[in-house]
């Protein structure tokens, strides 16, 4: 089942923190983030595998808190670069490594 | 490294021809993907294999085919294309080595259009 996304839209001015929520109705093992460019592939940004866990690089950081089979990723100091949509990919447990991916939020960073 | 290799990058068909996708990766993984991207919708799994001789199907397998012969090749065949299979297909592949699926790494993308 497709994981919820919110918010669907988020816009930001240069410098503005934001944070995207993933939301699952199943158990989950693991919740992926990816961030796509119009045009482009997504690009992998990380993994949460552990309940609870939280992993970032740079200004970007996500937690999984796998009681609520929830996952939130957070933008700090927002950059030019960060624009793009954000994609939450969760894999069941006991799902043979399949990745069902939410529908997208769409970020905008703006000067 | 070239990664993983989609052809070809745009194609038009008409309604009821067939074409094959093709999706190549060099970095000797045994997982791979096909997912197809409608705008607004995410990206949803066609088929997927994990391994040569091994392939699965996804949340929205039905007019597609798939077979993986060798761990490098993962071609996605469209028999009599239908303007529903209009859409932008990623071939991606991962290393599930370390635990769960592991990082995707996807193609760059092929823009279907069936008129």
């Amino acid at each position: 089942q497709q994981p919820v996304q919110s918010p669907q839209a988020v816009i930001l001015r240069e410098g503005e923190d934001a944070v995207i929520n993933c939301s699952s109705s199943k158990a989950l093992y693991s919740v992926h983030w990816y961030r796509q460019k119009h045009g482009e592939a997504p690009i992998f940004l990380m993994i949460l595998l552990k309940g609870g866990e939280q992993k970032g690089h740079d200004k970007i950081s996500a937690s999984f808190n796998e009681k609520k089979q929830q996952s939130s990723l957070y933008l700090t100091a927002s950059q030019l670069s960060y624009s793009g949509t954000y994609f939450c990919g969760t894999e069941g447990r006991g799902s043979n490594y399949k990745l069902t991916f939410g529908k997208g939020t769409l970020l905008t960073v703006n000067p | 490294n070239a990664g993983v290799t989609q052809t070809p990058k745009f194609r038009i068909l008409k309604i009821g021809q067939s074409m094959t996708l093709q999706c190549t990766q060099d970095m000797n993984h045994n997982y791979m993907y096909w997912y197809r991207q409608d705008p607004g919708m995410g990206l949803k799994l066609i088929y997927y294999s994990v391994g040569a001789g091994i392939t699965d199907k996804g949340e929205v397998p039905n007019g597609y085919n798939v077979s993986r012969s060798t761990t490098e090749d993962f071609p996605l065949r469209l028999e009599l294309a239908a303007p529903s299979q209009t859409s932008v297909y990623f071939c991606a592949s991962s290393d599930p080595g370390t635990g769960g699926t592991g990082e995707l790494f996807f193609g760059e993308g092929s823009r279907l259009t069936v008129l």
